[in-house]
C-alpha cells in the first residue's frame, strides 16, 4: 500500500496564482483532513471530509477550497495565492481505530 | 478532547531508553492516549495508542498510570533517527472523532 500520497512535493507560486494540491489514499478511509504547518508551529486544520461528497471547514479555511468526489481523492484548491499561505501542507486519513496516516507534505512558497 | 502537558525538550544518549512523560489529568473514561512523532519536515507518524492497559509494539511501549492521568512513552534503545518532536494526544477512538489537535510536543534530541 502506498498510504497517503501528496503531490507536488514543492511548489513556488506568485501572488495571485492558483493551484491544486493533490492528495490520494489507497486505504479506503472515509475520513480525510488537510492541515497546514507554519515554521516552528503546530498543525492547523484547514478542511476535512467524512466521506465522498461531504466536506467541512476546519480552523483556518479562508483562501482554500476542497472537494471529495471519490473516497480516494481529497484535493485542496488555493485561489489567489497570498504570502500568508506559504506553509507546509499535510493531508491525512483516519482508520477505524482513529489512527491518522499522513502524507509527506507539500512545501509551498508564495512570493 | 482533554488537554495534555509535555516537557518542551529532552535529551537522551544513543542506545539508552528514552522516557517521554505526558500529563492528561482531565482525560475522560472513553478517551485514548495517542502518541505521534514528527521528524524534521516530515509528516507526523503514528507510534502507539492505548486506553488503560500498557501497550507495546515494534516501535515503543506506552505506560498509562492506573488513574489514567498521565502516561509515559518509552523508546527502549534510542537511536539518532529517533530525534523528533513527540506529541501526546488524547481523544476518543475511531475515525469519527475528528482531527488531531497537536500541542507543542516534546523535542527529543538523541545524542551520540
Amino acid at each position: 500500500n502506498a498510504g497517503v500520497t501528496q503531490t507536488p512535493k514543492f511548489r513556488i507560486l506568485k501572488i495571485g496564482q492558483s493551484m491544486t494540491l493533490q492528495c490520494a489514499q489507497d486505504m479506503n478511509h472515509n475520513y480525510m483532513y488537510w492541515y497546514r504547518q507554519d515554521p516552528g508551529m503546530g498543525l492547523k486544520l484547514i478542511y476535512y471530509s467524512v466521506g465522498a461528497g461531504i466536506t467541512d471547514k476546519g480552523e483556518v479555511p479562508n483562501g482554500y477550497n476542497v472537494s471529495r468526489s471519490t473516497t480516494e481523492d481529497f484535493p485542496l484548491r488555493l485561489e489567489l495565492a497570498a504570502p500568508s499561505q506559504t506553509s507546509v501542507y499535510f493531508c491525512a486519513s483516519t482508520d477505524s481505530q482513529g489512527i491518522q496516516y499522513f502524507g509527506a507534505g507539500t512545501r509551498l512558497s508564495v512570493l | 478532547d482533554a488537554k495534555t502537558t509535555q516537557p518542551p525538550s529532552m535529551d537522551c544518549a544513543e542506545g539508552r531508553a528514552a522516557n517521554l512523560p505526558c500529563n492528561h489529568s482531565t482525560i475522560s473514561g472513553n478517551e485514548y492516549v495517542y502518541w505521534y512523532r514528527q521528524i524534521h519536515s516530515q509528516g507526523p507518524q503514528y507510534i502507539i495508542h492505548g486506553l488503560k492497559n500498557n501497550e507495546t509494539n515494534e516501535m515503543a511501549s506506552l505506560i498509562i498510570t492506573e488513574d489514567r492521568k498521565s502516561s509515559t512513552l518509552i523508546l527502549p534503545h534510542a537511536t539518532l533517527r529517533d530525534t523528533a518532536v513527540y506529541y501526546c494526544i488524547v481523544r476518543g477512538a475511531g475515525g469519527s472523532q475528528g482531527n488531531l489537535i497537536f500541542g507543542k510536543g516534546t523535542k527529543l534530541s538523541v545524542k551520540p
